[in-house]
């Protein structure tokens, strides 16, 4: 199957503070994107998304920014908090039917108090 | 909002037994769901697509005779380890949606353990 079998890098962040979350994607001809949280034991937790026809996007405390020239996308956390901690996803709609979405290796988070 | 309910939560089976896992989309009809699976400390892997009244399409290197996938209605699509092996042991969450522009549901996940 596709998707990136790596293990999870780890961001640590002091409560409070803002947190940023990198993602490389593969397909340049990808036209949107989608960024989850994932709790231990359960299924992603939709955060934001955002068309390639934008290059950014805000939602309450979070912030995802496009560069479809490296083909990089990044989420922006404010003001994180405990319960930020988690493990985040970016996913790509696959171009072609049945429109696919392929995750990215994924960062856990990781804020201390 | 859309839900989608996916049982059993956990399942522990023996070695050599099949296992069925059930994904629900309860508040809206399902023509697409898609079938992942995650290893510990990994991303989700997509095994297969599975589409209403046809055949599931699988993803390079996931065996479909070994991975039965069934989506007999618009708002059930079944997944069914057979003859689970230790190597099976993951954690599977099946998504709906990404059709018409709709937002993509995930389930709670199954955790399998095989033993």
């Amino acid at each position: 199957g596709e998707s990136v079998g790596l293990h999870l890098p780890t961001l640590s962040v002091q409560e409070g503070d803002n947190s940023i979350i990198n993602c490389a994607y593969s397909n340049s001809a990808s036209d949107y994107f989608i960024w989850y949280k994932q709790e231990s034991g359960k299924g992603p937790q939709f955060i934001i998304d955002i068309r390639s026809n934008m290059d950014k996007r805000q939602g309450q405390r979070v912030t995802v920014l496009l560069n479809k020239t490296v083909k990089h996308l990044s989420l922006q956390i404010a003001a994180t908090q405990p319960g930020d901690s988690a493990v985040y996803f970016c996913a790509e709609k696959s171009e072609g039917g049945y429109n696919k979405l392929i995750f990215g290796a994924g960062t856990r988070l990781a804020v201390h108090p | 909002g859309a839900v989608v309910s996916q049982h059993p939560s956990r399942v522990i089976c023996k070695s050599g037994t099949s296992v069925k896992i059930e994904c629900r989309s309860l508040d809206f009809q399902a023509t697409t769901m898609f079938w992942y699976r995650q290893f510990p400390k990994q991303s989700l892997m997509l095994m297969a697509t599975s589409n209403e009244g046809s055949k599931a399409t699988y993803e390079q290197g996931v065996e479909k005779d070994k991975f039965l996938i069934n989506h007999a209605s618009l708002t059930l699509s079944t997944l069914t380890v057979t003859s689970a092996h230790p190597e099976d042991s993951s954690f599977y969450i099946c998504s709906a949606g990404g059709q018409g522009g709709r937002g993509y549901t995930f389930g709670s996940g199954t955790r399998l353990t095989v033993v």
